[in-house]
């Protein structure tokens, strides 16, 4: 069965310093990737997304996301954090084992040091 | 374009009390999805509709969940009757796509809390 690993619950950054949060996942073929955030009391909003092509996705707020197939991860980074950038992190695949439908991580929650 | 809607944003009731969260999507999107997430959790889906036939309710616990899309548009999920268990924030998202279709972006609403006593 397909499944998402988000290995860091919490991951604690300076503001200015950059950020990698990790997302692996298991499926023996090239899923749909993406990565959402959630801000506290908010919904979920889509970062970027893969499909095909260029591994090295840009999103907004200056995220961007390099899909590994060979490590089967697809990681989310930012060269600078700034303090608005705290929130839960989502990282989400689709397959067509699972008819298209999002399978989850757990999430891995932000926090910026001022 | 107008996002998902949702309503309400907040509601706290006693444990065997009705409740019911209503949902609109973007406009001229097919699927409508409601996910239920738990503190520290990711979304689970509990339903999925296209248009206003269901595609997957597998994971809808039907002893006490209902769901319905009339008219193919507006959504209602109501929990009859609740359980300390259902705490959680209940996520409507609309996406263009149509089942069976490769994965496409789903859009969120900004979901209704629910605290169950």
């Amino acid at each position: 069965a397909q499944s998402v690993t988000q290995p860091d619950i919490h991951i604690t950054v300076s503001e200015g310093a950059s950020l990698e949060l990790r997302c692996n996942y298991s499926y023996g073929a090239t899923p749909y990737l993406f990565w959402y955030v959630q801000s506290p009391g908010q919904g979920l909003q889509l970062l970027l997304k893969y499909f095909s092509g260029d591994t090295l996705v840009q999103g907004i707020k200056g995220f961007e996301a390099e899909f590994k197939r060979s490590q089967s991860s697809f990681n989310l980074r930012k060269p600078s954090v700034h303090w608005s950038d705290a929130a839960e992190y989502f990282c989400a695949v689709g397959t067509m084992d699972s008819n298209y439908q999002l399978i989850w991580g757990a999430g891995t929650k932000l926090i910026i040091k001022p | 374009e107008a996002g998902v809607a949702q309503s309400p944003r907040y509601k706290i009731i006693e444990k065997r009390q009705s409740v019911a969260f209503w949902c609109n999507p973007i406009s001229g999107h097919a699927t409508l999805y409601w996910y239920q997430q738990i503190l520290g959790q990711g979304p689970k889906l509990l339903i999925q509709f296209q248009n206003n036939g269901v595609v997957d309710d597998s994971q809808l616990p039907k002893d006490r969940f209902s769901a319905e899309r009339l008219k193919g548009v507006d959504s209602t999920l109501k929990i009859q009757p609740a359980k300390l268990e259902d705490s959680a924030v209940y996520l409507c998202a609309s996406s263009r796509r149509l089942a069976g279709g490769p994965t496409d972006t789903q859009y969120f609403g900004p979901g209704t809390r629910l605290t169950v006593l």
